[in-house]
């Protein structure tokens, strides 16, 4: 079945330094990816999105690079600030067809100042 | 609100209690999905929702679970003869059309603890 998972479960950053959130899939038809970011007691924020017919796709201050080759995906955030602190999700549909999304397990990124 | 709203927020009941769950989506999102989050997990898929078509429920985990959506906006999920096992953070999510292309906007989620 599919499957989305995430490299590392914990990632931990200086203030100001740029962080980089990985993340493999396993069905080659995935087309649609989301990145989430979940604070704790809160439910999953959407950041970005990525479609299969774009390898990168920026927004404020976040970047997410698509691989298709190697069905990887990762998550790029600029000047990480603590706010910033939180688990980090990629996602993907079932199908092309169908919304449930499969999640991966999560990173949780720790900013120090 | 702008947002998905999720009611209770927390929920504390005994084992072999039925529960009630609710969630209003974000005015005029068709589609509408229930997940279950337990402690340090990813999101498990529960059952979804798209206008009027009939739901898939195959993320259910028992026939203790059951949900509804009523008028095609405000949705129920039920989880009758409550146990321990059903501890978890029961998150709502819509969006705007039911194909994969288009981002789910979660709640904040049901705290639910069985004692």
């Amino acid at each position: 079945g599919e499957s989305v998972g995430l490299h590392l479960p914990t990632l931990s950053v200086q203030e100001g330094d740029n962080s980089i959130i990985n993340c493999a899939y396993s069905n080659s038809a995935s087309d649609y990816f989301i990145w989430y970011k979940q604070e704790s007691g809160k439910g999953p924020q959407f950041i970005i999105d990525i479609r299969s017919n774009m390898d990168k796709r920026q927004g404020q201050r976040v970047t997410v690079l698509l691989n298709k080759t190697v069905k990887h995906l990762s998550l790029q955030i600029a000047a990480t600030q603590p706010g910033d602190s939180a688990v980090y999700f990629c996602a993907a549909p079932k199908s092309s067809t169908l919304g449930r999304l499969y999640f991966g397990r999560g990173t949780q990124l720790t900013v120090w100042p | 609100g702008a947002g998905v709203s999720q009611s209770p927020s927390n929920k504390v009941t005994e084992k072999g209690k039925d529960v009630e769950l609710r969630c209003d989506p974000i005015s005029g999102h068709t589609a509408l999905y229930w997940y279950r989050q337990s402690l340090g997990q990813g999101l498990e898929f529960l059952i979804y929702f798209q206008g009027n078509s009939a739901p898939d429920k195959s993320g259910l985990p028992s026939d203790r679970f059951s949900a509804e959506r009523t008028g095609g906006s405000v949705s129920t999920l039920t989880i009758q003869r409550t146990q321990q096992e059903d501890s978890a953070v029961y998150l709502c999510a819509s969006s705007s059309q039911g194909s994969s292309n288009q981002p789910q906007h979660f709640g904040d989620g049901t705290r639910l603890s069985i004692l």
